[in-house]
């Protein structure tokens, strides 16, 4: 039973274009969301974070947007560039929580010249 | 800051052995955590520990893993007897209180053949 899902292995887009990354959460205990990226061979970097009171989070090319009602958050990264090619994972903590992190899966997105 | 540091990098063992990984976190970060990365689970949490001391091992699959912290830059997990479906990427990740954009370290790949 995954409590966060992100329903797409991959997405492929144009330099210069807008990404988008889906994830979807199933717990309504959660109170802060994570975005992470990982490049092959190392391990996952932090990318931007949110937490349940707000809806939305910027900084700099990337923004992530909370929908509470929908349970569903996404990651748009503008303008995208190749250097954003890599697997992205949206992880989830819940309230009270310091410790367990839980993820999604990973999208893998590439971003063509 | 030299980051989270886990060795090895690769380890290829038979079944039936011992292994050790081994970590060493950001000097000053009190929580310490080993995930474990499968194709079919994904990122998943083993066990975390608060200054030194597990918190929540409830990830831990079975008796044959076990994890330790003598020490605030030390950490290991140990997997006795080995069998291949431990074949995953271990990660090792430190956090400040309050923190929740872990800092994870490089992965060990253990393969189990």
């Amino acid at each position: 039973d995954q409590q966060v899902k992100q329903n797409s292995p991959s997405l492929s887009v144009q330099e210069g274009r807008i990404s988008i990354l889906n994830c979807d959460y199933t717990n309504s205990m959660f109170d802060y969301f994570l975005w992470y990226k990982k490049y092959p061979a190392e391990g996952p970097t932090f990318l931007i974070s949110i937490s349940s009171i707000k809806d939305k989070n910027e900084d700099g090319r990337f923004t992530v947007f909370l929908n509470k009602s929908a349970k569903h958050l996404s990651l748009h990264i503008v303008p995208s560039q190749p250097g954003d090619s890599a697997v992205y994972f949206c992880a989830a903590k819940a309230w009270g929580s310091q410790g367990n992190l839980i993820f999604g899966k990973g999208t893998k997105l590439s971003v063509k010249p | 800051d030299a980051g989270v540091i886990q060795s090895p990098r690769h380890e290829v063992t038979e079944m039936g052995q011992e292994v050790t990984l081994r970590c060493k976190p950001i000097s000053g970060h009190d929580y310490l955590f080993w995930y474990r990365q499968t194709m079919m689970r994904g990122l998943e949490l083993l066990i975390y520990f608060n200054n030194n001391v597990p918190i929540d091992d409830s990830g831990m699959p079975e008796d044959r893993f076990s994890a330790k912290m003598p020490n605030a830059s030390f950490s290991t997990l140990k997997i006795q007897p080995s069998e291949p479906r431990d074949s995953a990427v271990y990660f090792c990740a430190s956090s400040l209180p309050g923190n929740y954009g872990y800092t994870f370290g490089s992965g060990t790949r253990l393969t189990v053949v």
